[in-house]
């Protein structure tokens, strides 16, 4: 079975801060991680995802993660965030050796951006 | 536009009285799934379906029916409402699960049972 840990349920930041959002995963299996964003009210959006290749991910408003095997982390890191920024963030995981394994979410991380 | 829909966006309800909260996809996508999310507890998965006529519980099925005649349809239904029911509810879809393709998430509907 796979699990998520998010380990800050609240992340507050000053505007133009660096952040780290911090996230573990436990699984038996070689796994998908992904990192999901929610603005308020909002549905999740895919922010960015880890399938292979570089350990180093990207997306395209700033944000990246990376893969850390012998760690089991999917780290996600700005250098600088804007108010913008200011949504939920639910970091996840799936078995990449089964074609039907289900997505499993961390809680979620709060980021608070303040001027 | 390639979306999930959820319809409604908000409901109030009584205890007991029987509800369907509707979610389309309009991706062809094989895989739909039935979230709710709660405060400090994150999503957690009530049903699934593979395809069409494939459905199964996920972590929290508890209270939930699911039914999946259509590729594209799949309602949620509470066929006895309790308050332990209210909760921010996510439809999702991808073109098969997990795997690489990551999920499509509808706007949500947040449902209030008294």
């Amino acid at each position: 079975a796979q699990s998520v840990t998010q380990l800050d349920s609240q992340v507050p930041v000053f505007e133009e801060a660096p952040v780290e959002l911090r996230c573990n995963y436990s699984s038996s299996v070689s796994v998908y991680l992904f990192w999901y964003v929610q603005y308020p009210n909002q549905g999740l959006q895919l922010l960015l995802k880890y399938l292979s290749g570089s350990t180093l991910v990207e997306s395209i408003n700033g944000f990246e993660a990376e893969f850390n095997k012998s760690q089991t982390s999917f780290h996600l890191r700005k250098p600088s965030v804007h108010i913008s920024d200011t949504a939920e963030y639910f970091c996840a995981v799936s078995d990449r050796n089964s074609g039907y394994s289900t997505l499993t979410f961390g809680k979620g991380t709060m980021l608070l951006v303040s001027p | 536009e390639a979306q999930v829909t959820q319809n409604p966006r908000y409901l109030i309800t009584v205890t007991g009285k029987k509800l369907t909260v509707t979610c389309s996809q309009n991706m062809n996508h094989e895989y739909m799934s039935w979230y709710r999310q709660d405060p400090g507890l994150g999503l957690r998965q009530i049903y699934y379906s593979m395809n069409v006529e494939v459905t199964d519980k996920g972590d929290v099925p508890e209270g939930y029916k699911v039914s999946r005649k259509e590729k594209r349809n799949f309602p949620l239904i509470l066929e006895s409402p309790s308050p332990n029911q209210t909760s921010l509810y996510f439809c999702a879809s991808s073109l098969f699960p997990g795997g690489d393709y990551g999920y499509t998430f509808g706007s949500g509907t947040r449902l209030t049972v008294v």
